[in-house]
């Protein structure tokens, strides 16, 4: 089982809002990963959580706040968005040992618009 | 700067032909290079992985080759399926680091019945 699961799959929200995108994986994966997607675009790296303790920020601004409650919960908390984070929002786990090379699997995403 | 580049942003094939999608990389540091596909409104899906220790890797009806000298790889689908359509992306890691995959821009492969 290499499964994924995010909710909620469409999210619609003001910029005053506050709303939170949830990630679950049951594959005892100890790295997981936020990424951003725009139209036509590669996914860009948010953040990684390794052995539940954010090892990766990538510059990302502060309305964004990952959490990671335990091992097979991720949690992307959103607080005065702008239209312009508009975007597919998608999480990633993977082993998270030293191994060479891990393989990411993906959740199918959150459509998140910002009006 | 495109640390992984796909250059082809579309590509048609008929069905039961081979399907060639390619991939060159600039950062010398990645050894570990993955594809991904991608339907629309979903998240990628891990096709197949190459490490640098090989130049050739094999699963089913898809073959990626890895040539580092060139910097470049190309993933090989035969026979190419109409239910392959789909987005493909390119990426590629550094195992030393923090496991951050570097995707490239993708390339559409639509295979005509």
């Amino acid at each position: 089982d290499t499964e994924v699961t995010q909710t909620p799959k469409h999210l619609v929200m003001g910029m005053t809002n506050k709303k939170s995108l949830k990630c679950e994986q049951h594959m005892g994966h100890r790295a997981m990963y936020w990424y951003k997607q725009k139209a036509k675009k590669p996914p860009e790296l948010m953040f990684v959580y390794s052995y539940e303790k954010l090892s990766i920020n990538e510059s990302v601004p502060s309305r964004f706040s990952p959490e990671c409650p335990n091992s097979s919960l991720l949690n992307l908390h959103l607080h005065a968005l702008q239209p312009e984070d508009s975007a597919l929002y998608l999480c990633a786990s993977s082993h998270g040992g030293q191994g060479f090379g891990e393989t990411q699997y993906f959740g199918p995403g959150t459509r998140l618009l910002v009006l | 700067d495109q640390q992984v580049k796909q250059n082809s942003p579309s590509l048609s094939v008929q069905e039961g032909r081979i399907s060639i999608l390619n991939c060159d990389y600039t950062n010398s540091m990645f050894d570990y290079f993955l594809w991904y596909k991608k339907y629309p409104a979903e998240g990628p899906t891990f096709l197949i992985s190459i490490s640098s220790i090989k130049d050739k890797n094999e699963d089913g009806r898809f073959t990626v080759f890895l040539n580092k000298s060139a910097k470049h790889l190309s993933l090989h689908i035969v026979p190419s399926q109409p239910g392959d359509s789909a987005v493909y992306f390119c990426a590629a890691m550094n195992s030393g680091g923090y496991q951050k995959v570097t995707f490239g821009i993708g390339t559409k492969l639509q295979v005509i019945p």
